[in-house]
């Protein structure tokens, strides 16, 4: 699986919207960059994931560069309750029956004030 | 639809003992996997189950094991417990049929301190 580089920490002010970027400029074509994060002491939670189109969710939208080497993560209005550890992933289609083990990088440590 | 269970959340064990957790899988949900959870280390890959059988293994020595039964709940088993296995030990579980969009969901974890 492709490798990322995530800054270490950011800072947003609440009600703002919270970009965090990710680079994998290293990603193949049949690669999908997934977004969990995960508060503290808590498991991971699941946000978001893409192939190469923008995603929109109810949590979240993941823009994707066109060259997919890199993307942005962005929560359009952040809350306290958004400060976390975002972890963004690359990894492979799996194969039917494995769902292949998630590589987590050290993330980017997102604080949210007021 | 309930999410994926851990059991129990907290954990304290000695040395030389050893410790067994449970994980229930989201309903439907075939595979398993754990992660082992360190300050230092991160997040790392134990291993995964699906219909009963690991098919996808870290790099952990023997002492850790695991297994699935035949409705998908999993166990994982630590031998001989170190002072190091002191973590927080999470379980995801996921679909596991084809197609690249495979999403995994993690659990709350197990924290298990080793004294």
């Amino acid at each position: 699986d492709a490798k990322t580089t995530q800054p270490p920490s950011m800072d947003c002010a609440e009600g703002r919207a919270a970009n965090l970027p990710c680079n994998h400029s290293t990603i193949s074509g049949n690669e999908y960059v997934y977004w969990y994060r995960q508060i503290h002491s808590q498991g991971p939670q699941y946000i978001i994931h893409g192939l190469k189109n923008n995603e929109t969710n109810e949590m979240a939208s993941l823009i994707i560069t066109e060259d997919r080497k890199s993307s942005t993560l962005i929560l359009p209005h952040a809350t306290l309750r958004d400060t976390a550890v975002y972890y963004c992933i690359v990894r492979v289609a799996p194969l039917t029956g494995t769902a292949s083990k998630l590589t987590f990088g050290t993330g980017t440590r997102l604080q949210v004030t007021l | 639809k309930a999410g994926v269970t851990q059991t129990p959340r907290y954990l304290i064990k000695t040395r030389g003992q050893q410790v067994t957790l449970s994980c229930s899988p989201i309903s439907g949900h075939r595979s398993v996997s754990w992660y082992q959870q360190t300050p230092g280390q991160g997040l790392q890959f134990l291993f995964e189950y699906f219909s009963e059988t690991q098919r996808n293994k870290g790099n952990f020595p023997g002492r850790f094991s695991g297994r699935q039964f035949s409705n998908s709940r999993s166990e994982m088993n630590v031998s001989t417990l170190e002072l190091g296995d002191s973590a927080l030990y999470l379980c995801a579980s996921s679909l596991a049929i084809s197609g690249g969009q495979e999403t995994q969901y993690f659990g709350p974890g197990t924290r298990l301190l080793v004294l």
